[in-house]
This record gives structure tokens, C-alpha cells and sequence, in this order.
């Protein structure tokens, strides 16, 4: 039973526009949540991530929204630019049981920025 | 600065054959972890180590084995490689310290099992 869901496996939108990708869990125990990117033959990248006591994080273009009551979170990426195009992994954690903090990854949304 | 080097980056094995995949990093991280990614799948955790000497089992751990007999390196084998271990293999590693820290990623190695 998938923990965290990306449920769009592709997105693609115009060069300029606002990039929403969404991913929902289903642990009330994970309290960290981070967005990687990645580009084909390169390992994930570290994107943005936000702690369960905030509900938004910034970082430049990228915003990261966290709604713990609908246990859903969305990046947000303003404006879009043709070198965003990658794979993008929602991954949380959480210290409970024998975890270690260790990273439950989503399948993925590919996201194409056109020109 | 390096960060995490992950070596080979691409090899072909036949079935049954063995082999050991190298991890390493220089930013003197404790925690230490080996992924697969399979074609629509996110990365999934094979094994991981807190701190040098000290491995764990992650979701996906059988058919491998790991080592981690210095704090830098990190080692992956398969014993007896199966057609289902062909995939997309990641190292990460990161220092927990006293608020969240990400991991951080090797380039991944490519393994075919023929």
C-alpha cells in the first residue's frame, strides 16, 4: 500500500505559467516532507522541503504548501522555465517505530515546460 | 567536492553471476543508503546504515547484501544476480545532526541482468 501518492504521472505546461504538482500520504506519523527533481542519467536532486509545524515554505521560484488536515502537499513553481523540465519525487519521513527518519518516495510527475 | 560517487556507473551480468556496487561519499555523513528505481516507480530502500560497521534492512532488502566497514564507503552486493535485480541503483547519504537534513544522491548505476 503506496504511503505517498503522486497521482499525476506527467504535467506539462507553457513556459511563463504557474507548475502545480500535488502528492498526498496516507502516515499521520511523517512530520518532514521534501521535493527532489530529477533529470534522466542524474541521481535526485534536493529541492525544497518543509517541517509538519509549518504550512508553507519558500525558496525562490519554489513554494511548497502543506495542508496536514487532507494530508496533501503541493509545489508550486513561478514562473515556469523550459529547464525545470525533469522528474519531480514528493518523499517523507517520520521517527516512528524502527524508521530512522528514513525516506518514503512517490512514484513521480514528469513536468514539461514548453517554450 | 565530490559529494556521493557511485561506481560502475553502468555493467551487464548474466544470471548467478555476483558482483558489489561501491558508495562513496566525502562529506563525513553517518547515515548512509542504497535505492532501486524501477521504470514507474519511485525509489524504494533497500538497506541503510547509521554509522560505520552498522547496517539495516530497508522495504526491498532480499537478494542483497551491504557492508559499511569505513564511514565513507558503503557496498551493495548481489550474491547470485536475478533477471528481477535489473534496475536503476542510488546511494545517498546525509548527517541527521539536530533538525532535518536531505539526502544526498549518487548518479545512480544501471544494472542488466541477462
Amino acid at each position: 500500500d503506496q504511503q505517498v501518492k503522486q497521482n499525476s504521472p506527467s504535467l506539462s505546461v507553457q513556459e511563463g505559467r504557474i507548475s502545480i504538482l500535488n502528492c498526498d500520504y496516507t502516515n499521520s506519523m511523517f512530520d518532514y516532507f521534501l521535493w527532489y527533481k530529477k533529470y534522466p542519467a542524474e541521481g535526485p536532486t534536493f529541492l525544497i522541503s518543509i517541517s509538519s509545524i509549518k504550512d508553507k515554505n519558500e525558496d525562490g521560484r519554489f513554494t511548497v504548501f502543506l495542508n496536514k488536515s487532507a494530508k496533501h502537499l503541493s509545489l508550486h513553481i513561478v514562473p515556469s522555465q523550459p529547464g525545470d523540465s525533469a522528474v519531480y519525487f514528493c518523499a517523507a519521513s517520520g521517527f516512528y517505530g524502527g524508521s530512522q527518519g528514513n525516506l518514503i518516495f512517490g512514484k513521480g510527475t514528469k513536468l514539461s515546460v514548453k517554450p | 567536492n565530490a559529494g556521493v560517487t557511485q561506481t560502475p556507473k553502468f555493467r551487464v551480468l548474466k544470471t548467478g553471476q555476483s558482483m558489489t556496487l561501491l558508495c562513496a561519499q566525502d562529506m563525513n555523513h553517518e547515515y548512509m543508503y542504497w535505492y532501486r528505481q524501477d521504470p514507474g516507480m519511485g525509489l524504494r530502500l533497500i538497506h541503510y546504515s547509521v554509522g560505520e560497521g552498522t547496517t539495516a534492512k530497508g522495504e526491498v532488502p532480499d537478494g542483497y547484501n551491504v557492508s559499511r566497514l569505513k564511514k565513507q564507503n558503503f557496498l551493495l552486493g548481489l550474491e547470485s544476480a536475478a533477471p528481477s535485480q535489473t534496475s536503476v541503483y542510488f546511494c545517498a547519504s546525509t548527517d541527521p545532526g539536530t533538525v532535518n537534513q536531505p539526502q544526498h544522491f549518487g548518479d545512480g548505476t544501471r544494472l542488466s541482468i541477462l
